[in-house]
């Protein structure tokens, strides 16, 4: 089964440094996903990535996919106390299969 | 356009017990996935739904079943509760964009489960 693991477990950044995340899987990657949380709460959507080499930004987010080494990684520049949370990253596995499978998730602090 | 509503919000259950959640899913949106998440285990993919029909189901016992119904909201059910059982318990349902790999979900708030 595939697996995501994601690096750092834990980051604290003061407010304006840049940070990055990371997210390795251990099978092909047929689509990842990056999802922001609040402890308890819901995932809320932050992007989608598709293609080996494609890059997407949101605001001071973006994340980019690595295909050929099965990585994904996602930047904040300039982070905000706001970009604080819980991100998470997630992908589809091949085959028929419709299911998600989450790394364990990077818990962001900013400090102000 | 209303969000993926879940409810209730918080649960407190007894050990034995069973409990019901419900889920309903983005207007025009098909598909409906469940997913339990613990400090322990992270999120874990539950079950997932389309046109009611069970598409995908992960690897969770038997105790562990739900339903979706011709407007799209979906339920769980979890019977015979157990203490492990608490845990933040989220739905998706996913865009109507197109095939698998096109597939945005966006979550609820979630269910917290409290088993006592």
């Amino acid at each position: 089964s595939q697996e995501l693991e994601q690096s750092p477990q834990s980051l604290i950044v003061q407010e304006g440094k840049n940070l990055t995340i990371n997210c390795t899987s251990s099978k092909t990657l047929y689509g990842l996903y990056w999802y922001k949380q609040k402890y308890g709460e819901g995932l809320i959507f932050l992007m989608m990535l598709q293609k080996g080499g494609e890059e997407k930004s949101h605001e001071k987010i973006t994340a980019k996919l690595d295909e050929k080494k099965q990585q994904s990684s996602l930047h904040i520049t300039a982070s905000q106390p706001s970009h604080a949370g819980i991100y998470l990253c997630g992908a589809l596995g091949g085959g028929s299969n419709y299911k998600l499978t989450f790394g364990k998730g990077t818990l962001l602090t900013v400090n102000p | 356009k209303a969000g993926v509503t879940q409810t209730p919000r918080y649960l407190i259950k007894t050990r034995g017990q069973q409990v019901t959640l419900s889920c309903s899913p983005i207007s025009g949106h098909r598909s409906v996935s469940w997913y339990q998440q613990t400090p322990g285990q992270g999120l874990q993919f539950l079950f997932e739904y389309f046109s009611e029909t069970q598409r995908n189901k992960g690897n969770f016992p038997g105790r562990f079943s739900g339903r979706q119904f011709s407007n799209s909201r979906s339920e769980m059910n979890v019977s015979t509760l157990e203490l492990g059982d608490s845990a933040l318990y989220l739905c998706a349902s996913s865009s109507p964009a197109g095939g698998r790999t096109n597939e945005k979900l966006f979550f609820g708030s979630g269910t917290q489960l409290s088993v006592l």
